[in-house]
C-alpha cells in the first residue's frame, strides 16, 4: 500500500504570495490532518478533515484555510504569506477516528522570502 | 489545556547503551499518549502508543515506554541503543473526544555516537 504522499516536496514563495499544498493520504483513509514544524514553535496542530468536513482546527489565522475532497485527498491552503510562515508543513491520514495510528506523508518544505 | 513537556532537548548516548527519553504531560481529562520518532527530513513514524489498560507498552525498534497517571509521565526506553536510532523524538498526547489533534512536546534529540 502506498504511503501518504504530499506535492510539492519543496517550495519557494514571495512575501504576500500564497500557496496550495496538497496531501493524498493513504487509500481507505478518511482522516486527513495538517500540521506546521517550524525550530520555534515546534509541530502545532492546524486542522483535521474528516470525510469531507473540517472537525477540529487549532489556533491558526485564517490566512490558514483547507479543505478535503471525496477521494479523501487535501489540499491547504496560505493567503498573504508571511515570513514565519516558512515551515515544513506535515499531513497525516487515519482510517477513523480518535486513537487511531496517524500515518505522516514525507512533508512539503515551504520557503518564503 | 493539555501541554507536553519533554524534559530533555538532546541526549547523547553511546551505542549499546540504554537510554531514557522523559515526557510529562498535563490535563484535566484523560489522555491518549504517543512517541513519534523523526529521521531527517522525513515525515514521523509512530512508535508506540497508550490507549487503555496496561501501563507498559512496547513499541517498534524495541523501544517501550510506561505510562504514570500519578506522575503524569509517559517516558521511552531502549534497553541498547544503535546507531540507526539517532533521530528526534516526540512525545505527543491527544484528547479522546478531540479526533486526531495531537498535541507534541518540543521533541529530544538522540545521538547515538559509536
Amino acid at each position: 500500500k502506498a504511503g501518504v504522499t504530499q506535492t510539492p516536496r519543496y517550495l519557494i514563495k514571495t512575501r504576500g504570495q500564497q500557496v496550495t499544498l496538497s496531501c493524498s493520504p493513504i487509500s481507505g483513509h478518511r482522516s486527513v490532518s495538517w500540521y506546521q514544524q517550524t525550530p520555534g514553535q515546534g509541530l502545532q496542530f492546524l486542522f483535521e478533515y474528516f470525510s469531507e468536513t473540517q472537525r477540529n482546527k487549532g489556533n491558526f489565522p485564517g490566512r490558514f484555510s483547507g479543505r478535503q475532497f471525496s477521494n479523501s485527498r487535501s489540499e491547504m491552503n496560505v493567503s498573504t504569506l508571511e515570513l514565519g510562515d516558512s515551515a515544513l508543513y506535515l499531513c497525516a491520514s487515519s482510517l477513523l477516528g480518535t486513537g487511531h495510528k496517524q500515518y505522516f506523508g514525507p512533508g512539503t518544505r515551504l520557503t518564503v522570502t | 489545556a493539555q501541554s507536553v513537556t519533554q524534559l530533555d532537548s538532546q541526549v547523547p548516548v553511546f551505542e549499546e547503551a540504554p537510554v531514557e527519553l522523559r515526557c510529562n504531560y498535563s490535563s484535566s481529562v484523560s489522555v491518549y499518549l504517543f512517541w513519534y520518532v523523526q529521521y531527517p527530513n522525513q515525515g514521523l513514524q509512530l512508535l508506540l502508543k497508550y490507549l487503555s489498560g496496561s501501563t507498559l507498552v512496547k513499541g517498534i525498534n524495541g523501544f517501550e515506554a510506561e505510562f504514570n497517571k500519578s506522575q503524569t509521565s509517559f517516558h521511552l526506553r531502549k534497553p541498547s541503543v544503535h546507531i540507526s536510532d539517532t533521530a528526534e523524538y516526540f512525545c505527543a498526547v491527544s484528547d479522546p473526544g478531540g479526533y486526531n489533534k495531537l498535541i507534541f512536546g518540543a521533541g529530544t534529540r538522540l545521538a547515538v555516537h559509536p
